[in-house]
């Protein structure tokens, strides 16, 4: 059964371009979660996603950051017309319906905006 | 507000000793909370979770208590050794927007030193 998947592990864009960042959760798992790491900091929720569905999205910015986690499919970060603020660790977790609490993370996509 | 604290200094200890690490929270009425363990450059993994109605867990070398009336969780790692320096984060479950939602705490760095 193979882990939380995310990609690409390391993104470079130039400011002002637009960054994918996908995650395919484990098998099984239909709940997504989004965090954001910069370095020495702590994890920063920004967005928990069920099949086809936004559940909570108060932790992302409401400009230029979507989310979504369509039926078939990985689920999908993307930030538009990105900014050098914008460099980070994006992390994503899965969990299983049943229970849902204990969370598996990927490896992460470093981005890093030029 | 409700919050989470771990000591965001970081913890040195000596190779083979008991590393405590601490967590505290204020206005969280919790059902369950996790460790959870994250080496640099990786994502979180998953150590152990204990339910308010248990006082204490195991697992190896690990031990958790979790005190509700103190709103206090410590995390022990006995004849510790230089392969468990990572950052520790602690993670609650609390009601928001209408779900159970499991937020992080920033961690603690442990160094054990040789």
């Amino acid at each position: 059964n193979a882990g939380v998947m995310q990609n690409p592990r390391h993104l470079v864009r130039r400011r002002g371009q637009e960054a994918r960042l996908r995650c395919s959760p484990m098998k099984g798992h239909s709940h997504v979660y989004w965090y954001r790491q910069l370095p020495e900091e702590g994890l920063k929720f920004m967005v928990y996603l069920q099949k086809e569905n936004i559940i909570d999205e108060s932790g992302m910015p409401k400009e230029r950051f979507s989310a979504e986690f369509p039926k078939e499919g990985p689920s999908i970060l993307r930030i538009q017309q990105v900014v050098r603020g914008d460099s980070a660790a994006y992390f994503c977790a899965s969990s299983p319906p049943n229970p849902k609490n204990i969370q598996y993370f990927g490896a992460g996509t470093r981005l890093s905006v030029l | 507000s409700q919050k989470i604290e771990q000591n965001s200094e970081a913890l040195n200890i000596q190779e083979g000793k008991t590393a405590t690490l601490t967590c505290n929270y204020t206005n969280y009425s919790p059902a369950y909370l996790q460790w959870y363990r994250q080496d640099p450059g990786r994502g979180p993994v998953f150590l152990l979770l204990i339910r308010e109605n248990e006082k204490e867990k195991r697992k190896e070398r690990l031990k958790v208590t979790f005190d509700t009336t103190l709103k206090q969780s410590l995390f022990h790692i006995t004849a510790s050794q230089p392969a468990d320096s990572a950052t520790y984060l602690c993670a609650l479950e609390g009601t928001s927007g209408g779900y159970q939602k499991v937020t992080f705490g920033t961690g603690t760095k442990l160094q054990v030193i040789p």
